[in-house]
């Protein structure tokens, strides 16, 4: 079965610097894709930034990058410049292929990220 | 906006009643997936539908059950309800089954309290 570890429960950064979110992962499968989702104190899951497998560049979306690291497997977030608007929890996640075409998310137990001033 | 919409946002009822979840994926989404988000559990894969039919279950009770329609909206209802169904519900969608880049973007939640 797949896993996802997050191994920090809170985080505290100060506005306009980088922070990153750790993220590792376990799997046999020579295919997967991971994700990261920031969920703000109203409750709603925004996705962030997918990683494949198989991609050969880390993938970046805006302020958000991830340091994909396949040999050590982790995924960790960075964050750049951080805003106050970024205080929310974090949820990596790694896509489990079942039996039957289907699929779900394994999500981690989510870094709850402070920004501060 | 994701443009996965979910209603209704808030519900609260007491314990042994049924209530049912709505979502409407996002336009051209053919998956919808719901997940049950609790303090005690995190969140929880309940079940995946694609274009009409069961795909995928996970953790999801008997006392539970859902459906996807022609439309390709989706119902999930929750029958003989107890204080720990309390939690966030969360519908989720994809353009194909999920497999390689196909990213799932998720509603904003139903908050559901039982009391």
């Amino acid at each position: 079965a797949q896993k996802i570890t997050q191994t920090q429960p809170g985080m505290f950064v100060q506005e306009k610097e980088a922070v990153t979110l750790d993220c590792t992962y376990d799997t046999s499968d020579p295919s997967y894709g991971l994700f990261w989702y920031k969920q703000p104190s109203s409750g709603e899951m925004i996705f962030l930034i997918y990683q494949g497998s198989y991609d050969q560049q880390n993938a970046t979306e805006g302020r958000y990058s991830l340091n994909f690291q396949k040999a050590r497997k982790s995924a960790n977030l960075v964050i750049s410049a951080s805003q106050l608007g970024d205080s929310a929890m974090y949820f990596c996640a790694m896509r489990d292929a079942l039996t039957g075409g289907g699929n779900k998310l394994t999500f981690g137990t989510g870094t709850q990220l402070k920004v501060e001033l | 906006d994701s443009g996965v919409t979910q209603t209704p946002k808030h519900l609260i009822t007491a314990t042994g009643q049924r209530v049912t979840l709505r979502c409407s994926p996002r336009s051209g989404d053919l998956s919808v997936y719901w997940y049950q988000q609790s303090l005690d559990q995190g969140l929880q894969f309940l079940i995946q539908y694609y274009n009409g039919e069961e795909r995928a279950k996970g953790n999801i009770l008997e006392r539970f059950s859902a459906q996807q329609f022609p439309d390709l909206h989706s119902e999930l209802n929750l029958s003989s309800l107890e204080l720990g169904d309390s939690a966030l519900y969360f519908c989720a969608s994809s353009d194909q089954a999920g497999q390689g880049r196909d990213t799932i973007y998720f509603g904003e939640g139903s908050w559901l309290t039982v009391v």
